[in-house]
């Protein structure tokens, strides 16, 4: 069963620091390229970043509001994912999701699209 | 950044209804737009992608319609299980980015 797991949240305060991990299983996932994304309360879902394989660079990608201060990194070998958290603000308390980036073909055509999600972990930046 | 602006944020149904969600993205995204359904406590599921294409093991009920700037969603005939909200999302270049959701509820 493909399966994405994800742990690591809880209660920090402003400008500490936090990592999140994402426990993947059922799908080649040195191959995969992954996403997080956040939910914060009341509002909708957003990206918050990306990595690609290392077969494909191991390149990252941030969203705005997160860029230099979280990084996504991987451990192909443990096949799990992290997001690395600092400096954090109020505005970062959320539900984050690991999710899977993957090219899916329509038409003859490749997209993307985050197809496999976890349940999340929450996230709670409070003085 | 591309914006996307769903319409409309919220709406109500009754068991067997047609629903239709529209999506706009603020420029040309050719046929790179996502849908997804969201349940509370529950992950995300991708149900359309590539503007029309049907995730696999989704339901035929649902469908997408739509390229450029305007998307639809469109589900014939709701069932218990879709009162949930629903977000569009642009994989045409990154940061990618969603919809603000549309809320499906019971009447």
């Amino acid at each position: 069963e493909v399966q994405l797991v994800e742990s690591g949240g809880g209660l920090v305060k402003p400008g500490e620091s936090l990592t999140l991990s994402c426990a993947a299983s059922g799908f080649t996932f040195s191959i995969a390229w992954m996403s997080w994304v956040r939910q914060a309360p009341g509002k909708g879902l957003e990206w918050v970043g990306r990595i690609k394989s290392k077969t494909d660079g191991g390149t990252t990608e941030y969203a705005a509001p997160v860029k230099g201060r979280f990084t996504i990194s991987r451990d192909d070998s443990k096949t799990t994912l992290f997001l690395h958290m600092n400096s954090l603000k109020t505005e970062d308390t959320a539900v984050y999701y690991c999710t899977t980036d993957s090219r899916l073909r329509h038409l003859g055509y490749y997209y993307y699209g985050l197809d496999v999600w976890g349940r999340g972990t929450t996230v709670t930046v409070s003085s | 950044d591309i914006q996307m602006t769903q319409s409309p944020s919220s709406l109500s149904a009754s068991v067997g209804d047609r629903v239709t969600i529209t999506c706009r993205a603020s420029q040309s995204i050719s046929s790179y737009l996502n849908w997804y359904h969201h349940k509370p406590g529950q992950a995300p599921r991708l149900l359309i992608f590539a503007a029309s294409g049907l995730q696999s093991g989704v339901p035929s009920r649902f469908s997408g319609s739509g390229s450029g700037t305007d998307f639809t969603l469109t589900i014939s005939s709701l069932q218990p299980e879709d009162f949930a909200s629903y977000y569009c999302q642009q994989s045409y270049s990154t940061p990618w980015t969603f919809g603000q959701g549309t809320k499906v509820e019971i009447k």
